[in-house]
């Protein structure tokens, strides 16, 4: 089956500094990819859609400008958690598929801010 | 939009118990699947179901579209069943629903 990946695994990062996150599809191509984040013992909440070639699509009440989405290719979708409080942390996980009913999940990033 | 509720929220059962865990949506969706997310985060795809039924071993799945529900049946439980047990509708994106917690014991 289709492949997600996501690098890193976890990171730790001080308040105040910036870190990205990348997502790729291993074995096919996605002109959509989809990044969530989930809080500890919480649901997922869907934040945004990244689209290759064009801006991505942030659910409402997402920071556009906290959370920067890249979709360089057709295989990589970046988020940049930019200035990161404490309250930024949390596991982000990113999906891809080849239609929206048939996603494939990366997992996850967890991020840790000091 | 679109909620999705699991009941129960929490459920600890002894090995080699059965259970049904349960999913209701508040409107009409074409598409639903259930996930199951393990200790270290991962989703793993369970079904993909949009209405009938659907068996995969010891688990099983059962949407009733019409009247907005999805049931998820387990069987025979194990420890490796631990976990949160998600389900999702799908539109064009995906709305998952508050989960299930899921703690087996040996």
């Amino acid at each position: 089956g289709a492949v997600v990946s996501q690098h890193p695994s976890w990171v730790i990062c001080k308040s105040g500094t910036s870190v990205k996150i990348e997502c790729r599809s291993l074995d096919f191509q996605a002109t959509t990819m989809f990044w969530y984040r989930q809080f500890p013992k919480q649901s997922l909440m869907l934040m945004a859609t990244s689209n290759e070639g064009s801006k991505a699509t942030y659910e409402q009440g997402v920071e556009k400008d906290k959370f920067l989405i890249n979709h360089a290719s057709l295989t990589l979708s970046t988020l940049t958690v930019t200035s990161a409080h404490p309250e930024d942390s949390s596991f982000y996980i990113c999906s891809a598929g080849l239609r929206p009913g048939e996603q494939y999940f990366g997992p996850g990033t967890r991020l840790t801010v000091t | 939009g679109i909620q999705v509720e699991q009941s129960p929220p929490d459920l600890i059962l002894q090995e080699g118990a059965n259970s049904t865990l349960r999913c209701n949506f508040s409107d009409s969706v074409n598409n639903l699947q259930w996930f199951h997310q393990n200790p270290w985060g991962q989703l793993i795809n369970l079904f993909y179901i949009p209405s009938g039924t659907k068996q995969n071993g010891r688990l099983s799945a059962t949407t009733v579209a019409t009247e907005r529900y999805s049931l998820l049946y387990i069987s025979s439980s194990q420890t490796t069943d631990s976990g949160v047990y998600f389900c999702a509708v799908i539109t064009y994106k995906y709305i998952f629903g508050t989960g299930t917690r899921l703690k087996v014991l040996a």
